[in-house]
């Protein structure tokens, strides 16, 4: 079956820089992803999706980019703040919405 | 806030118990899904209903079950408790079209936090 990863469990930015989160997958036929934010004490919040027909897609903020070839997902947060403190999944979409979700990775930003 | 209700928010039982977990979907929201998020094993989906109907199911263990009630809340129920079971177990709603390719965005209510002794 489908398996996500992720690289790094905790990323650690100082406010101000850019953070990448990254993301891989097992699953070539995986065609839909998508990047939940979870707060402490809070259920997760959707971020951004992207499909496979797609290598890149922009949020406010916030990037996605697909690699398909290497089979990588990254999301990118622009100008990160403390209100991004978070852990991130990555997520696939299988069949209607059963999500298959990555570990988490944590991020840390430093004022 | 998500708009998705779940109560109650903590839960403590014993093993061998039974307890039941609710969640208000967003309104006019026609899925509800429940996911277990644990330390040892991450989010994972148990069960999906859509208006009323079961319609995809994961690692959802016999113990457990759920439903759909007609006014579109629905109820987990956990029993024969065991220590493992302690997690945080949350339920997500989304508008999920009839046919055709749901999207990913889930909105998740704040959980359930069940601990078993």
């Amino acid at each position: 079956g489908e398996s996500v990863g992720l690289h790094l469990p905790t990323l650690s930015v100082q406010e101000g820089d850019n953070s990448i989160i990254n993301c891989a997958y097992s699953n070539s036929a995986s065609d839909y992803f998508i990047w939940y934010k979870q707060e402490s004490g809070k259920g997760p919040q959707f971020i951004i999706d992207i499909r496979s027909n797609m290598d890149k897609r922009q949020g406010q903020r916030v990037t996605v980019l697909l690699n398909k070839t290497v089979k990588h997902l990254s999301l990118q947060i622009a100008a990160t703040q403390p209100g991004d403190s978070a852990v991130y999944f990555c997520a696939l979409n299988n069949a209607g919405n059963m999500l298959t979700f990555g570990g988490g990775t944590r991020l840390m930003v430093k004022p | 806030d998500s708009g998705v209700t779940q109560t109650p928010k903590h839960l403590i039982t014993a093993t061998g118990q039974r307890v039941t977990l609710r969640c208000s979907p967003r309104s006019g929201d026609l899925s509800v899904y429940w996911y277990q998020q644990s330390l040892d094993q991450g989010l994972q989906f148990l069960i999906q209903y859509y208006n009323g109907e079961e319609r995809a199911k994961g690692n959802i263990l016999e113990r457990f079950s759920a439903q759909q009630f007609p006014d579109l809340h629905s109820e987990l129920n956990l029993s024969s408790l065991e220590l493992g079971d302690s997690a945080l177990y949350f339920c997500a709603s989304s508008v999920a079209r009839r046919g055709g390719r749901d999207t990913g965005e889930l909105f998740f209510g704040e959980g359930s936090r069940l601990t078993v002794l």
